[in-house]
């Protein structure tokens, strides 16, 4: 496609379940970003992949966290035991380097009940 | 401890005048500024950005200005247009930190028509 795309667009689960949030960046960009917004609060940073590896995994907000990116494409958070704290907007964005413009997806929607 | 701030939640703008949305940070490290627009249910879309070699930066209508002795920066849209209205959010990284970025809360701006 030619913009960066996220599945699901909205996700509502219970409270306890793991979930898998997926992102599609844009073909040949080699950088991929994941963000998440909460309720009433600016965007903030989670993790960053160049290639598939993760330089910085500062963001994550607990060791429930986890992101992969197989083959310099695809990333998938995961979401282990979720907590009703973790309901909010997930952002995933791409950029062809590490320092050049970065595109976001829609997001998903994650609804924690 | 909020780095990137913008202070004011909401702006109401009649149509043709001036926007006038700020930002403050506190990280002294950032180096590079980005403005992105929101819409709902869409991703953030890059608007412009400025660098700390900058003062002021200039895209049809809209001005990045930077003062950083005072941390802040701030985002002229002038003309403003109906088709503006959106949230802005202000976004800041260290050098070389690429696109992890740190994220103001964001401005509901309104313009009326």
């Amino acid at each position: 496609g030619a913009g960066v795309s996220q599945s699901p667009s909205n996700k509502v689960t219970e409270k306890g379940k793991d979930v898998e949030l997926r992102c599609d960046p844009i073909s040949g960009h080699t950088a991929l970003y994941w963000y998440r917004q909460s309720l009433g609060q600016g965007l903030e940073f989670l993790i960053y992949f160049q290639g598939n590896s993760a330089p910085d995994k500062s963001g994550l907000p607990s060791d429930r966290f986890s992101a992969e990116r197989t083959g310099g494409s695809v990333s998938t958070l995961t979401i282990q035991r979720t907590q009703q704290e973790d309901s909010a907007v997930y952002l995933c964005a791409s950029s062809r380097q590490e320092n050049t413009e970065a595109f976001f997806g829609q997001g998903t929607r994650l609804t924690v009940v | 401890d909020q780095q990137v701030k913008q202070n004011s939640p909401s702006l109401s703008v009649q149509e043709g005048r001036i926007s006038i949305l700020n930002c403050d940070y506190t990280n002294s490290m950032f180096d590079y500024f980005l403005w992105y627009k929101k819409y709902p249910a869409e991703g953030p879309t890059f608007l412009i950005s400025i660098s700390s070699i900058k003062d002021k930066n200039e895209d049809g209508r809209f001005t990045v200005f930077l003062n950083k002795s005072a941390k802040h920066l701030s985002l002229h849209i002038v003309p403003s247009q109906p088709g503006d209205s959106a949230v802005y959010f202000c976004a800041a990284s260290p050098d070389n930190a690429g696109n992890m970025l740190t994220f103001g809360g964001g401005t509901r701006l309104m313009v009326k028509p």
